[in-house]
């Protein structure tokens, strides 16, 4: 069956750390993948597309790697800071534009 | 980006009754979806509506239960028929990106739905 999965347990890191959020899947083969932030009482927020074909993609503090071979993405967020605090979702994309989803993995920065 | 909004925020309902939710963009777009999020759950994709032609439902979502209208380029309702418990989640309508690529989504701010 298809699956996507991020970790469970929130992730609390230091302000000023590197937080790295894993999403790995199976029986998915996406030609792009994304992930987007979700804030309480929120709908997602667009944050980085990553296609297969690329390694690597970056945008200010953040960063996404995309291996097709492992199926996973790491997602980066350095120099972390208070407000990027919230839950973040991994999204493949699975034909027409369709996206499936992660349940995500909390964020939780210490100042 | 697009502006999305949603109608309405929350409601609780009782088992049995119909809700209808609307979802508003202040710019046309070809592709909108509707998803759930269950507590504790990822967002499920419902449908996608493309004006002009019959939604398309994903496998688990059945147009008796979920009728979705698309009039037009800039509005689409998704109706919960005949509820129960099990349908009190958040519902979320979203439109493709308008500029960096159709690929991304964005989202309205969700209705969430309690169903006694």
């Amino acid at each position: 069956s298809q699956k996507i999965e991020q970790n469970s347990e929130a992730l609390n890191i230091q302000e000023g750390k590197t937080a790295t959020l894993t999403c790995n899947y199976t029986n998915y083969s996406p030609a792009y993948l994304q992930w987007y932030r979700q804030d309480p009482g929120r709908g997602p927020v667009f944050l980085l597309l990553i296609r297969e074909n690329e390694k690597e993609k970056r945008k200010e503090r953040l960063k996404v790697t995309f291996d097709t071979t492992l199926k996973q993405s790491l997602f980066h967020i350095t120099a972390s800071q208070p407000a990027d605090s919230a839950t973040y979702l991994c999204a493949l994309e699975y034909g027409n534009n369709r996206l499936a989803f992660g349940k995500g993995n909390q964020v939780v920065v210490i100042p | 980006s697009a502006v999305i909004s949603q109608k309405p925020s929350r409601d609780i309902c009782q088992r049995g009754t119909s809700l209808t939710i609307q979802c508003q963009v202040d710019s046309q777009v070809t592709m909108m979806f509707w998803y759930r999020q269950q507590p504790g759950q990822s967002l499920t994709l419902i449908a996608t509506a493309n004006q002009g032609s019959e939604a398309t439902y994903e496998s688990g979502f059945v147009i008796d239960k979920f009728p979705i209208s698309r009039p037009n380029l800039t509005f689409s309702t998704l109706t919960v028929s005949n509820m129960s418990p099990e349908d009190s989640s958040i519902y979320l309508c979203s439109v493709e990106g308008l500029q960096g690529g159709r690929e991304t989504q964005y989202f309205g701010p969700g209705t969430r739905l309690l169903v006694l």
